[in-house]
């Protein structure tokens, strides 16, 4: 089946830092996609990308589907920013979602 | 515009009962899916409804089922409750089904079986 690894799954970072998470996949998608959880448990959509680089002030993902994996890169990490990031995409008729990485922010 | 609303928000339930949940998706959006995630399990899906019509369905028993209105709005339903249906349910909306359709969630709603 279709397996999709994240990495770190737990990242403590001190408010001001930048961090990279990773999302590998083993199979092609179709659409890739990440959010964030927040504590209240809503999942926010952060990027829409099924190729190529996109920025959205201090984040900004790459995904490069050729090699099966995406990118998202936090910068002056907030304390805000803290909670669950998952990346998720679409293949053989459902979306899969990563476990996530859980992110602390300590300010 | 609105985003995806979810109701119930929270709600308690004994096992052996059965629950609804309902999706009201974005304005204009015509596929509504449906996730369980659990602490153990993580986020799986359930099934997928795009213009009335289950397109597809996730490893979940049959006490889990659905249904989708000529208005987009979707609900879900749980009979016979069993402890491990404790979870948080997610419902999300897309303009399309599948391949191209970005994801928009809701609140969620906070399933307690006691």
């Amino acid at each position: 089946g279709i397996q999709v690894e994240q990495s770190p799954p737990d990242l403590i970072l001190q408010e001001g830092a930048n961090s990279t998470l990773r999302c590998n996949f083993s199979d092609s998608v179709n659409n890739l996609q990440w959010f964030h959880q927040n504590p209240w448990g809503q999942l926010i959509n952060l990027f829409y990308i099924p190729s190529g680089t996109k920025q959205n002030g201090r984040l900004s993902a790459t995904t490069v589907a050729t090699e099966r994996y995406s990118l998202l890169y936090i910068s002056s990490s907030q304390t805000t920013d803290s909670g669950v990031y998952f990346c998720a995409f679409y293949n053989f008729n459902k979306f899969y979602f990563g476990s996530g990485t859980k992110l602390n922010v300590k300010p | 515009k609105a985003g995806v609303t979810q109701t119930p928000r929270y709600l308690i339930k004994t096992r052996g009962q059965q629950v609804t949940l309902s999706c009201s998706p974005i304005s204009g959006h015509r596929s509504v899916s449906w996730y369980q995630q659990t602490p153990g399990q993580g986020l799986q899906f359930l099934f997928e409804y795009f213009s009335e019509t289950q397109r597809n369905k996730g490893n979940f028993p049959g006490r889990f089922s659905g249904r989708q209105f000529s208005n987009s709005r979707s609900e879900m339903n749980v009979s016979t409750l069993e402890l491990g249906d404790s979870a948080l349910y997610l419902c999300a909306s897309s303009w399309t089904s599948g391949t191209t359709g970005e994801l928009f969630f809701g609140e969620g709603s906070r399933l307690t079986v006691l």
